[in-house]
């Protein structure tokens, strides 16, 4: 089964500078996805960024952007230029291709929360 | 669009007594989830179903049941509330036929067993 370790529970930026969060994941499976979700507090899932395991290129969008490394298994967020409403709970998501015998499903880490500090 | 719909958003359980988290979507989507976050933790999958007719336990599927009977609806049912239960649950959909869909998801029932 594939897990997902997010080995941050909490971090802390300063308004305007540039977090990393980390995640790694454990699969044999060569083709899946990655995604970062955020959960602010009214508990909304909100998808930040995605990532196919088959592209070397490392996605962004906006101020957010990726670091993944197949071979180590290890997919970080980068968050920069942080703002006040970047404060939330991060998550880091697998999902593997529906194809697998064990289905399509999305397994998520324990999350990172995120304080930006004014 | 309505996306991801779930109800109620807030309840109070007695242990013992049964309750159905209802879920539904309007995206047309065969794969539908319910997972559920402890405080502080990750979310945990409960129950999963590929398409109408098909459901699958997850990783945490004690004390629960789910039906499929429409691609719309996915309703999660708890027959005898425990205070292990208490947690805040949440239900998604997506799209399998576009491999990196993202989930969306409902905005969460916050459910309190007493």
């Amino acid at each position: 089964a594939q897990t997902v370790t997010q080995s941050q529970p909490e971090m802390s930026v300063q308004e305007a500078e540039t977090v990393t969060l980390s995640c790694t994941y454990d699969t044999s499976e060569s083709d899946y996805y990655l995604f970062w979700y955020k959960q602010p507090p009214s508990r909304q899932m909100i998808l930040v960024i995605r990532q196919e395991a088959y592209k070397q290129q490392n996605a962004t969008e906006n101020r957010f952007s990726v670091n993944f490394q197949k071979a180590a298994k290890s997919f970080s967020l980068k968050i920069s230029d942080s703002q006040l409403g970047d404060a939330a709970m991060y998550f880091c998501a697998y999902r593997t291709t529906p194809l697998k015998s064990s289905g399509d499903k999305l397994t998520f880490g324990t999350g990172t929360r995120l304080a930006v500090r004014p | 669009n309505a996306g991801v719909t779930q109800t109620p958003k807030f309840r109070i359980l007695k242990i013992g007594q049964s309750m159905t988290l209802q879920c539904t979507q309007d995206m047309n989507h065969n794969y539908m989830y319910w997972y559920r976050q402890d405080p502080g933790m990750g979310l945990k999958l409960i129950y999963y179903s590929v398409g109408a007719g098909i459901t699958d336990k997850g990783e945490v599927p004690n004390g629960y049941n789910v039906s499929r009977s429409t691609t719309e609806d996915f309703p999660l049912r708890l027959e005898l509330a425990a205070p292990s239960q208490t947690s805040v649950y949440f239900c998604a959909s997506t799209h399998p036929g576009q491999l990196n869909t993202e989930a969306f998801f409902g905005q969460g029932t916050r459910l309190t067993v007493v």
